[in-house]
C-alpha cells in the first residue's frame, strides 16, 4: 500500500528521446509536486499542482511538461532529453498548501547517455 | 526569500558516538520545520518535524527542537549506529506567500558511521 508511487524507478535513455515518469498517490491529498535532485544531492521544486491546477512552476526548461489528469496523478513528460537532465526526480504530495508535511515517492533515477 | 543552511558534510563518526547536525533557517512568518533522510540508493523519508516554536520532533532516537529565538532546528542523536549512515536534509515549509507553501531544502549532510 505505497502512499506515493512513481514509475519507472530507473530509466536510461539516449539524448534527444522523449520520456515520461508517472506518479500516483493514494493518500487523498490535494497537492502534488515534482522535485529534482542533482548530482550533488541538492533538491529543488520544479512544479506543484493543487486539485489539478498548476500553482508553482519554477524556472524549468519548457521541455519539461507536467500533466495532472486528476488530483491523484501527476505525470512528468520530458522532450528532447539532454545530458544535463540526468538526475533523480521525486514525486511528492501533501494534504494542501501551507505548512503540512510533504510525502515523497521513492524517486526515479534518470540517466541520459 | 526563505532559506535553509545546514552544516557541510561529510560527517564521519564511530558507532555509539553523539551526533549533531546543525540547521538554521530564514523565513517570513512561522514555518514548519522538517528533517528528511535519504538512505543510499533510496528515496526521501520524513524523519521528524516540528510545527511551532519549542516543539520537539523525535523519531528513531533522533531529536530536533524548533528554536525561534536562534532560528535553528539542529538534529541530534545520542548514539549512532552503522544503519544511520545516510544523507540528512533539513527543510522548511512556510505558510502561503512566504515560500508559496513550497518545501525549501538545505544542501544535505552526508553521515557515515563506522563500526
Amino acid at each position: 500500500d505505497t502512499a506515493v508511487s512513481q514509475t519507472p524507478k530507473y530509466l536510461v535513455t539516449q539524448m534527444g528521446n522523449d520520456k515520461s515518469i508517472k506518479c500516483e498517490q493514494n493518500l487523498g491529498h490535494d497537492t502534488m509536486y515534482w522535485y529534482k535532485q542533482d548530482s550533488k544531492k541538492f533538491l529543488k521544486i520544479m512544479f506543484s499542482y493543487n486539485n489539478k491546477e498548476l500553482i508553482i512552476n519554477e524556472t524549468v526548461p519548457n521541455r519539461f511538461s507536467p500533466k495532472s489528469p486528476d488530483k491523484a496523478h501527476l505525470n512528468l513528460h520530458i522532450n528532447s532529453l539532454e545530458l544535463g537532465d540526468s538526475a533523480v526526480y521525486f514525486c511528492a504530495s501533501s494534504p494542501g498548501q501551507g505548512r503540512n508535511t510533504i510525502y515523497f515517492g521513492e524517486g526515479s533515477w534518470l540517466t541520459v547517455v | 526569500g526563505d532559506s535553509v543552511t545546514q552544516m557541510e558534510g561529510p560527517v564521519t563518526l564511530s558507532e555509539e558516538a553523539f551526533l549533531t547536525i546543525n540547521c538554521t533557517y530564514t523565513a517570513t512568518g512561522y514555518p514548519s520545520l522538517f528533517w528528511y533522510v535519504q538512505y543510499p540508493g533510496e528515496g526521501l523519508q520524513l524523519l521528524l518535524k516540528a510545527t511551532k516554536a519549542d516543539d520537539k520532533g523525535s523519531n528513531k532516537g533522533f531529536e530536533a527542537t524548533y528554536r525561534k529565538e536562534t532560528t535553528s532546528f539542529h538534529l541530534e542523536k545520542g548514539s549512532v549506529q552503522v544503519s544511520d549512515s545516510a544523507v540528512y536534509f533539513c527543510a522548511l515549509r512556510g505558510a502561503y506567500g512566504g515560500s508559496q507553501g513550497n518545501l525549501i531544502f538545505g544542501k544535505g549532510t552526508k553521515l557515515s558511521v563506522k563500526p
